[in-house]
C-alpha cells in the first residue's frame, strides 16, 4: 500500500537559515503530494501541493518539487522566521489508496530568533 | 466564516461513558473524514462519508460509529470510553479527488480519566 516516510525532528535553525525537511513516499499509480502545517492548538493547513511529476508546489516562500524518478517531495525554504515553527506533515493521495490521504509522522520545526 | 468547525474543543469525561463530536462544513464539499491525531502527532484516518454515503471504514473499535445526517454534516459517536481513545479527533472535508487537499477543523482534544 501507499506510504509516505518524512525526517524525525524537531528540526531547529536559527531565523534566516535554510530549510529542508525530506520526504519519501511509495506509491504505486500517479498520487498527489502534500505539504501540510500545524500550528499549535489547530487543525492542519494546506502549504503547498503537487500533482504530477516534475510539478513544483509553492507558498509563503516554501517550496517542494515531485520528482517520481527519487520518490521524493522534500520541503524547502531559504531563509526561516521564529513564525514558522510548527509541526510540517508530507501527505499522498492517490496511486493504489484512491483519494485516501496519508500522512507521514510530522516533523516539529522550531526556529530561534 | 469557519470553513469546517467542530465541538467541542475539549473533552474530559470519565472511563464507560459515551461522548459524540459535531463537525460542520460550510464548503460545498461532498466528502467529509474524521482523523485520529495521538500524542507523538501521528495522523491516523478512521472514516469517510461521501454524499452521506460511508466510503472508508479503517480498523478503528466499532465503539465508535459515525453518523452523517446530510453532506454538509459528519458526527462521531463513541461509546464506552476507554483511557486509549484519548486523542486529538480531526474532521476535514474535500472535493473528494486524489488532486484535492483536506481543509481541517481545529480538533477536539478528548481526555478519557
Amino acid at each position: 500500500g501507499n506510504s509516505v516516510t518524512q525526517m524525525e525532528g524537531p528540526v531547529t535553525l536559527s531565523e534566516e537559515a535554510f530549510l529542508t525537511i525530506n520526504c519519501t513516499y511509495t506509491a504505486t499509480g500517479y498520487p498527489s503530494l502534500f505539504w501540510y502545517v500545524q500550528y499549535p492548538g489547530e487543525g492542519l493547513q494546506l502549504l503547498l501541493k503537487a500533482t504530477k511529476a516534475d510539478d513544483k508546489g509553492s507558498n509563503k516562500g516554501f517550496e517542494a518539487t515531485y520528482r517520481k524518478e527519487t520518490t521524493s517531495f522534500h520541503l524547502e525554504k531559504g531563509s526561516v522566521q521564529v513564525s514558522d515553527s510548527a509541526v510540517y506533515f508530507c501527505a499522498l493521495s492517490g496511486g493504489t489508496g484512491g483519494f485516501k490521504t496519508i500522512f507521514g509522522a510530522g516533523t516539529r520545526l522550531f526556529v530561534k530568533a | 466564516d469557519t470553513a469546517v468547525s467542530q465541538t467541542p474543543k475539549y473533552l474530559v469525561t470519565q472511563m464507560g461513558n459515551d461522548k459524540s463530536i459535531k463537525c460542520e462544513q460550510n464548503l460545498g464539499h461532498d466528502t467529509m473524514y474524521w482523523y485520529k491525531q495521538d500524542s507523538k502527532k501521528f495522523l491516523k484516518i478512521m472514516f469517510s462519508y461521501n454524499n452521506k454515503e460511508l466510503i472508508i471504514n479503517e480498523t478503528v473499535p466499532n465503539r465508535f460509529s459515525p453518523k452523517s445526517p446530510d453532506k454538509a454534516h459528519l458526527n462521531l459517536h463513541i461509546n464506552s470510553l476507554e483511557l486509549g481513545d484519548s486523542a486529538v479527533y480531526f474532521c476535514a472535508s474535500s472535493q473528494g479527488d486524489r488532486a484535492s487537499p483536506l481543509h481541517f477543523g481545529n480538533g477536539t482534544r478528548l481526555t478519557v480519566t
